[in-house]
């Protein structure tokens, strides 16, 4: 069971969109519309930003989106603002019922 | 709303045991999935598994099988994991968070993380 695959670090000036990808296989990512996504800020615990691809829970700002192609889920923020730099990761239900998450995406506002 | 308390920081040798604990002060305990996530120093988050306080039953994640033991006490809403003799490479913080009723529903609330350090 591999972890999902994700870009090490993007970056983006504020106002910008940005996109961030999950790349799994058909056993987790393209198999399931259990994709979630996890923001985390240094030294606090992770918070749900996005569940079932592209559901967002209670008082997560609409700039924040996810959608899913075959074997790749995507997070994308708009509006970039300050507050938005953080580590971000994706994860997975996967075929043997666990979940498996993506390596984090370290995201710099420029 | 749900909080999940988590024991304090450890500090412990290489071989000791230990049990960290995770408290949920919610009413849904026992219809909840509990995960424990761990996150070893500068790196990124890791699914361990998961148990159902309603009847202990656990999934963990084969990199964890017989690495660690989930066990939960429904009567005082606590959930633990365990380990039986420490590594240094055990090194880390660990989370316990929700599923929510199914097992594939998303971590919608964590625990503030137990610090765990095994150094001689």
């Amino acid at each position: 069971q591999s972890a999902l695959t994700q870009p090490a670090s993007v970056s983006g000036s504020p106002g910008q969109s940005i996109t961030i990808s999950c790349t799994g296989t058909s056993s987790d990512v393209g198999g399931y519309n259990y994709v979630s996504w996890y923001q985390q800020h240094p030294g606090k615990a992770p918070k749900l930003m996005i569940f079932d691809v592209g559901k967002r829970p209670s008082g997560v700002s609409n700039r924040f989106s996810g959608s899913k192609s075959g074997n790749t889920a995507s997070l994308t923020i708009s509006g970039l603002q300050a507050e938005d730099e953080a580590e971000y990761y994706c994860t997975s239900y996967t075929s043997i019922a666990t979940w498996v998450f993506g390596g984090g995406t370290k995201l710099t506002v420029l | 709303e749900v909080q999940l308390v988590q024991s304090g920081a450890e500090v412990k040798k290489p071989g000791d045991s230990l049990k960290i604990s995770c408290k949920d002060s919610g009413y849904r305990f026992t219809n909840s999935w509990i995960a424990w996530v761990r996150q070893m120093p500068g790196k990124g988050l890791e699914w361990m598994g998961i148990i159902y306080p309603g009847d202990s039953e656990t999934r963990y994640s084969p990199s964890f099988q017989g690495q660690v033991t989930f066990s939960a006490d429904k009567s005082i809403r606590t959930a633990y994991l365990q380990w039986s003799s420490l590594k240094a490479s055990d090194t880390a913080m660990y989370y316990c968070a929700r599923h929510g009723r199914s097992s594939w529903e998303p971590l919608d609330y964590w625990g503030q993380g137990t610090l765990v350090t095994v150094s001689s």
